[in-house]
């Protein structure tokens, strides 16, 4: 069974400083990844995906994320945060291959940007 | 391009009565999917329609159900609700329902069950 884990359920960081969102996966085979975030009140906005390439992933917003295939991991970054980044960030992962498989997505991570 | 809609957006019930939301997918897009948002259990996958087919369902009773019409519009029924049916229920909704494509998430419609 496919699962994600998202390690950390705060991240508080200064406004201005680098931000990481950690994300760990388990799928059988090769996966589709996501990250979405969620403001308050709000459904989720889609923030960027690694289908295959370049292992890094550029998003919106300033957001980026690394691929890591050994280490099965997909972590958020961002060089610079800004206050307005602070909200419920998800990590997903549909299995490639497979076209019945539906999203799975890790329990979330809260992102506190201090000013 | 007008996102996702879910309509009602708040609802109140009582145990044991039924409810059902709507949900209208962005323009174009064919394949609706529903989720199950609470703080304990956070994100679950309800099911999946494309083309009025259910094509993938979550780990739910069967007082959950779903269907979608012609025009890609869903709608989700809950029957004999409990309390632990609270929840934020999201719908998201893509072209196809192909791996490699996102979901865009409607803002979800907030159910209380008194």
């Amino acid at each position: 069974a496919q699962s994600v884990a998202q390690p950390e359920d705060q991240v508080n960081v200064a406004e201005g400083n680098p931000l990481t969102v950690k994300c760990t996966y388990s799928v059988s085979g090769n996966p589709y990844l996501f990250w979405y975030v969620q403001y308050p009140n709000r459904g989720l906005q889609f923030l960027l995906k690694y289908i295959t390439g370049d292992n890094l992933v550029k998003g919106s917003y300033g957001f980026e994320a690394e691929f890591n295939k050994s280490q099965t991991s997909f972590h958020l970054k961002k060089p610079s945060a800004l206050v307005s980044d602070s909200a419920l960030y998800f990590c997903a992962v549909r299995p490639l291959g497979n076209y019945g498989q539906n999203f799975v997505f890790g329990p979330g991570t809260r992102l506190s940007v201090l000013p | 391009k007008a996102g996702v809609t879910q309509t009602p957006r708040y609802l109140i019930k009582t145990r044991g009565q039924q409810v059902t939301l709507s949900c209208s997918p962005i323009s174009g897009h064919r394949s609706v999917s529903w989720y199950q948002q609470t703080p304990g259990q956070g994100l679950q996958f309800l099911f999946e329609y494309f083309s009025e087919t259910q094509r993938n369902k979550g780990n739910f009773p069967g007082r959950f159900s779903g269907r979608q019409f012609s025009n890609s519009r869903s709608e989700m029924n809950v029957s004999t609700l409990e309390l632990g049916d609270s929840a934020l229920y999201l719908c998201a909704s893509s072209l196809e329902p192909r791996e490699g494509l996102e979901q865009y998430f409607g803002p979800g419609t907030r159910l209380t069950v008194t």
